[in-house]
């Protein structure tokens, strides 16, 4: 069965740090890993999808990388700013026809200004 | 930017009563999900639903739930008999198709039902 793990759960950095966030999956079979972005009491907002054959993908200040073999996700987030304080999901798309999303419990960044 | 919507944002119902959840996914997507949060926990999949009918659906998705797409554009998830562990924030999600950026789930804002 796919477990999902994060960590740290929680993470306090001041303004302008960059910071590396952890996924772990024990199922490399995968189709693709997203990472969600959720404010509190807020739905969630996709930031990047990582396909099964992809190592990086990049947006803004963002990048993603994916180890498949070893089970890990990292999100990288260049100059850190007050706006990026939010929790901070991945989940990772099991091979099926159904795309259901299995989801770890989340990283709650607060970034100090 | 098309978005998923959801009504209502916030629903309080008695232990016992039937609840009607409602999405409207975004317009050219094919792939509809409902997921759910309970407080403090992680997001969960509830089931899945494809060119009308159920693609897969987890065990926490018993006989009181069913979903319905009654028309083009919206997406139901109902509750027959609520309940209080039912409690918890409902998103729907929704992609446009099966490779690349199209595998993208795009998630509305959620519906926060509390069983009382």
């Amino acid at each position: 069965k796919q477990e999902v793990t994060q960590i740290p759960a929680a993470l306090s950095v001041p303004e302008g740090e960059n910071l590396v966030l952890n996924c772990s999956f024990t199922d490399s079979a995968i189709y693709n890993l997203q990472w969600f972005r959720q404010d509190p009491g807020k739905g969630l907002t996709s930031l990047l999808l990582i396909q099964s054959s992809q190592r990086e993908q990049t947006s803004g200040r963002l990048n993603a990388s994916l180890d498949k073999s070893s089970g890990r996700s990292t999100l990288y987030i260049a100059v850190s700013q007050p706006g990026d304080s939010a929790t901070y999901l991945c989940a990772v798309r099991p091979i099926s026809n159904t795309g259901k999303l299995i989801f770890g419990q989340g990283t709650t960044l607060q970034v100090k200004p | 930017e098309p978005e998923v919507t959801q009504t209502p944002s916030h629903q309080v119902t008695q232990m016992g009563q039937e609840v009607i959840l409602r999405c409207v996914p975004i317009s050219n997507h094919l792939y509809f999900y409902w997921y759910r949060q309970i407080l403090g926990q992680k997001v969960e999949f509830l089931v899945s639903f494809y060119n009308n009918e159920i693609s897969e659906k987890s065990e926490i998705f018993d006989d009181q739930f069913s979903v319905e797409r009654p028309d083009g554009s919206n997406f139901t998830l109902k509750i027959r008999s609520t309940k209080l562990e039912d409690s918890a924030m409902y998103f729907c999600a929704s992609r446009v198709g099966t490779s690349g950026s199209q595998e993208t789930q795009y998630f509305g804002p959620g519906t926060r039902l509390l069983v009382l």
